[in-house]
């Protein structure tokens, strides 16, 4: 069975600062995909990232980096310089390839950025 | 190019009632997801759907909900006899995904629908 866990239910920070959202995920499968997905207030999801288990580089995206580690099974988000508009629940979720590509998110990080 | 729409956004209904949410996925897309979200909780997959068939129902309640993506049309999820714990936001997604072990494209969410049961 598939799991993802976001230990974080919430973080709050204060703008500028750097902040990492933690994700730990569990297959048995070895083909598999890992994304970030983010919910602001309005509750809409946006798609943030995609990797694939064999590519285990790092990405970053502007102020967005992500940081894949199959040794420990996670797949860190981490915002620097963060700003209020980043204020959201992100979510972390998993799809095996096998079978219907289900998606299994984990519970969400509530991030609050104070000004 | 519209992305996927979803409607109503709000719904309310009195315990016994019947809910139904839509969904049009985006252009090109012929593949649709439900998800469910709890409040506070992360989203739970429900069903998977192409045109005219259901491919995996394994997330759905096995009484009162059913879901359909005729031919013609936007994806319906129904919802019958509403109790207190289907208030929920429903999430459709859809993707352009067209099998086999290559890859998996990117779901593109609609803006959910949040039913709230009296």
């Amino acid at each position: 069975a598939q799991k993802v866990t976001q230990a974080q239910t919430e973080i709050s920070v204060v703008e500028k600062e750097d902040v990492t959202l933690d994700c730990v995920y569990e297959t048995r499968d070895t083909t598999y995909y890992l994304f970030w997905y983010k919910q602001p207030p309005s509750g809409e999801l946006v798609f943030l990232i995609r990797r694939n288990s064999f590519d285990e580089q790092n990405e970053i995206s502007g102020r967005y980096s992500w940081n894949f580690q199959k040794s420990t099974s996670s797949f860190n988000f981490t915002i620097t310089a963060s700003q209020v508009v980043d204020s959201a629940v992100y979510f972390c979720a998993l799809l095996v390839v096998a079978g219907a590509q289900k998606l299994v998110f984990g519970q969400g990080t509530r991030l609050t950025i104070n000004p | 190019n519209a992305g996927v729409m979803q409607n109503p956004r709000h719904l309310v209904r009195r315990r016994g009632q019947e809910a139904r949410l839509r969904c049009s996925p985006m252009k090109g897309h012929s593949h649709v997801y439900w998800y469910r979200q709890l409040p506070e909780e992360g989203l739970k997959f429900m069903v998977y759907l192409q045109k005219e068939n259901i491919i995996d129902e394994s997330g759905m309640p096995k009484e009162r909900f059913s879901a359909e993506f005729p031919k013609e049309g936007p994806s319906i999820l129904r919802i019958q006899q509403v109790v207190r714990g289907d208030s929920a936001a429903y999430f459709c997604a859809s993707s352009s995904w067209t099998g086999g072990p290559s890859g998996a494209n990117v779901l593109t969410f609609g803006a959910g629908s949040r039913l709230t049961v009296l």
